[in-house]
C-alpha cells in the first residue's frame, strides 16, 4: 500500500470555526490531491498540487484552501466550517501526470454542527 | 467537459454469479480509464486501468476492455464473491499540464449474498 497518511480520521466542530486536515506522503509523489466524497455525486476535486507550493483549485473549491510547503504534507484548510462541508475527505497521490493512476488515503470523516 | 456515468446501485448478487458494472464516458481528448474499489471504511483502491482503445484490464478476476466507439468501459467479473461486497467508482483522467486530475462516477454499490 502506498505510504499515505490523514489527519485527524475523525472531527467534530461547530460552524464558523476554522478546521485543517493533513494529508502526509512517504512515497516523494509530486501530485497530491483533495477530494470530497457525499452521496449521490461520488468524488469530486477540491484543490491539487503539481509541486511544492503549486497548488491549483479543483471542481469544488469554494470555502477550501490549500497549502504545500514540503513534498510530503498537503494541508486543506476550511476558514470558516459550514455545515454543507460535512462531508469525508480523501487524500490522494500520483506520481506523474500520465495514466498510471493515483493512490488514497483512508479518509477524513468531518462533522460540522 | 468530462463525465462519467454509471449504473445506478444497490446491485445485489448471488455469491458466484456474473457481473457487469456499466459505465460511460464523455471526454475531450483520449481518455485514461479506471476502476476503483472502496470497501467500508477505507479509502479507495484502483483496482484496474486501461489507458487507450481496446486494451483490457484486469485484476482479481475483474476486467474491463476500453471500447472508444460506445465510450464505455464496463466492468465484468465471471463469478462473485462476498468478499467483493464494495462500493465500486468509474473514473477517466486527461492529461493537462496540472496532473492527473480524475473525474469519477456516482459509484455503483455491489452486495453479493450467500
Amino acid at each position: 500500500d502506498a505510504g499515505i497518511t490523514q489527519s485527524p480520521r475523525h472531527k467534530v466542530t461547530e460552524t464558523g470555526t476554522p478546521v485543517t486536515l493533513r494529508c502526509h506522503q512517504t512515497e516523494n509523489h509530486r501530485y497530491m490531491y483533495w477530494y470530497r466524497q457525499d452521496p449521490g455525486h461520488g468524488l469530486r476535486l477540491i484543490h491539487y498540487s503539481y509541486g511544492v507550493k503549486d497548488t491549483d483549485k479543483g471542481e469544488v473549491s469554494d470555502g477550501y484552501s490549500v497549502s504545500r510547503s514540503k513534498t510530503e504534507d498537503f494541508l486543506l484548510t476550511l476558514e470558516s466550517a459550514t455545515s454543507s462541508q460535512t462531508s469525508v475527505y480523501f487524500c490522494a497521490i500520483s506520481e506523474s501526470a500520465s495514466g498510471g493512476g493515483q493512490f488514497f488515503g483512508p479518509g477524513t470523516r468531518l462533522t460540522v454542527l | 467537459g468530462n463525465s462519467v456515468t454509471q449504473m445506478e446501485g444497490p446491485v445485489t448478487l448471488s455469491e458466484e454469479a456474473f457481473l457487469t458494472i456499466n459505465c460511460t464516458y464523455t471526454a475531450t481528448g483520449y481518455p485514461s480509464l479506471f476502476w476503483y474499489v472502496q470497501y467500508p471504511g477505507e479509502g479507495l483502491q484502483l483496482l484496474l486501468k486501461a489507458t487507450k482503445a481496446d486494451d483490457k484490464g484486469s485484476n482479481k478476476g475483474f476486467e474491463a476492455t476500453y471500447r472508444k466507439e460506445t465510450t464505455s468501459f464496463h466492468l465484468e467479473k465471471g463469478s462473485v464473491q462476498v468478499s467483493d461486497s464494495a462500493v465500486y467508482f468509474c473514473a477517466l483522467n486527461v492529461l493537462t499540464g496540472g496532473g492527473n486530475k480524475l473525474t469519477f462516477g456516482t459509484g455503483t454499490q455491489l452486495k453479493v449474498e450467500l
